[in-house]
């Protein structure tokens, strides 16, 4: 089974900054990538799939790229709203398996 | 509007069973794929099962094989998670969500909580 990695874990972040966050594959996954966030106690939201394109509504600062093995989250202007914890998720075949999470939290 | 409603959690006593259905209302239920994803406290997201537009084909992450049936009725909007041999470690609150190729998983139900304990 493909397994997904994120990196880091968790990161410290100020409003207004650039945030990447690093998704990694065990292998290629072609651009059959999504990322979520997610707040306590709520279910996870979409806001890219396909590697790049966004879910309607989600603000432009969020961008996604990559392709094969690696893809990145790019927020551009970390907004107060966006302290939240961010997964990817691989949807090529019949497993869909998440990255572990990462944490994006106010520093 | 999409909808997506879980229910069927609770508590339940290690190596028991629990049967969770999921409830979708405001879209075309027949015309998309569909998966469950589970969440233990504190932790992040995991895949549980995938099921197709017609119930086959189906698959499962290794933690759930041949414990957990995922099932779908068409007719009646419904999707389920049939849990057999449960254990502490499937604590988690449970979510149902759509699948497409063309959209990833875009809509999810609010969950529910399935604490197996003695």
């Amino acid at each position: 089974d493909i397994q997904m990695t994120q990196s880091p874990s968790t990161l410290s972040a100020s409003v207004g900054d650039r945030v990447t966050i690093t998704c990694r594959a065990s292998q290629s996954i072609n651009t059959w990538l999504a990322w979520y966030q997610q707040k306590p106690g709520k279910a996870p939201k979409l806001l890219i799939y396909k590697t790049s394109t966004l879910e309607s509504g989600v603000p432009s600062r969020f961008r996604g790229s990559g392709s094969g093995t690696e893809f990145t989250l790019t927020i551009s202007s970390l907004q107060p709203d966006d302290f939240a914890t961010y997964y990817c998720q691989k949807y090529n075949g019949y497993s869909k398996t998440f990255g572990q999470g990462t944490k994006v939290e106010i520093k | 509007e999409v909808q997506l409603v879980e229910s069927g959690g609770g508590l339940v006593q290690p190596g028991g069973s629990l049967r969770l259905s999921c409830a979708a209302s405001g879209f075309s239920f027949n015309s998309y794929e569909m998966i469950w994803v589970r969440q233990a406290p504190g932790k992040g997201l995991e895949w549980v099962s995938y099921i197709s537009t017609s119930g086959s084909p189906i698959n499962y992450a290794d933690s759930v094989k041949g414990r957990f049936t995922i099932s779908r009725d068409n007719a009646k909007n419904s999707l389920y998670l049939q849990m057999n041999s449960l254990r502490a470690e499937d604590t988690a609150v449970y979510y149902c969500a759509t699948f497409s190729p063309y959209r990833a998983s875009g809509d999810w139900g609010q969950g529910t909580l399935v604490t197996v304990s003695s």
